[in-house]
């Protein structure tokens, strides 16, 4: 199985910091990673999918870069809705895996 | 607009079962695979299952591997899991989710709000 790491595992920041959050799986999964947002009694979102795509209405401070194994997710200046927890997650081979979570928190 | 409800969780005793559905509606069910995720309390996203578009392939995490079973029936538009030999470490919320493309092992674009499985004696 693809074991997917995040880091950090948790943040603080301030309404308007730019935050960057990693993601680096075991193996290459090419392009085929997604990332997405989740808050607490709400359905999870996609934000990104295949690593840079930008997903139908979700704001252009979020974009998403890498391939193969790093990846990354930055937010270029936080809203105060984006304090969430954010997963990435491979579709390269199943079982898929999700990385554990990064809090985002506010400062 | 795209929906995605879940429905058919609740109580049972470790060693027991459980059936989960999920509705959709808003788009054409039988072009896309449909996927099982799970969060335990106090803990991240957990992948559990997919099936493609007409029931033939089905994925299972090696957690519930041998103990779920993911089906669908494209003349209701709904998919399902069946859940045995239930233990205290699959309590969480279950999400179903729609895949974002028409191949099997895509990202996930629409989820439901989620159902609640609580394994406890």
């Amino acid at each position: 199985d693809i074991q997917m790491t995040q880091s950090p595992s948790s943040v603080s920041a301030s309404v308007g910091d730019r935050v960057t959050i990693t993601c680096r799986a075991s193996q290459d999964v090419s392009y085929k990673l997604a990332w997405y947002q989740h808050k607490p009694g709400k359905a999870p979102k996609v934000l990104i999918y295949e690593a840079s795509t930008l997903q139908t209405g979700v704001p252009l401070r979020f974009s998403g870069s890498g391939s193969g194994t790093d990846f990354s997710l930055t937010i270029s200046s936080l809203q105060p809705e984006d304090f969430a927890t954010y997963y990435c997650k491979q579709a390269k081979s199943f079982p898929h895996t999700f990385g554990q979570g990064t809090r985002l928190e506010i400062k | 607009q795209v929906q995605v409800v879940e429905s058919g969780g609740g109580v049972v005793q470790p060693g027991g079962s459980l059936r989960l559905s999920c509705a959709a509606s808003g788009f054409t069910f039988n072009n896309f695979g449909m996927q099982w995720v799970r969060q335990v309390p106090g803990k991240g996203l957990e992948w559990v299952a997919v099936v493609s578009q007409y029931g033939s392939l089905q994925h299972y995490a090696d957690s519930v591997k041998g103990r779920f079973t993911i089906s669908r029936d494209n003349s209701k538009n709904t998919v399902s899991l069946q859940m045995n030999s239930l233990r205290a470490d699959d309590t969480g919320v279950y999400y179903c989710a729609k895949e974002g493309t028409e191949h099997i092992s895509s990202y996930l674009d629409y989820w439901g709000q989620g159902t609640l499985v609580t394994v406890s004696s």
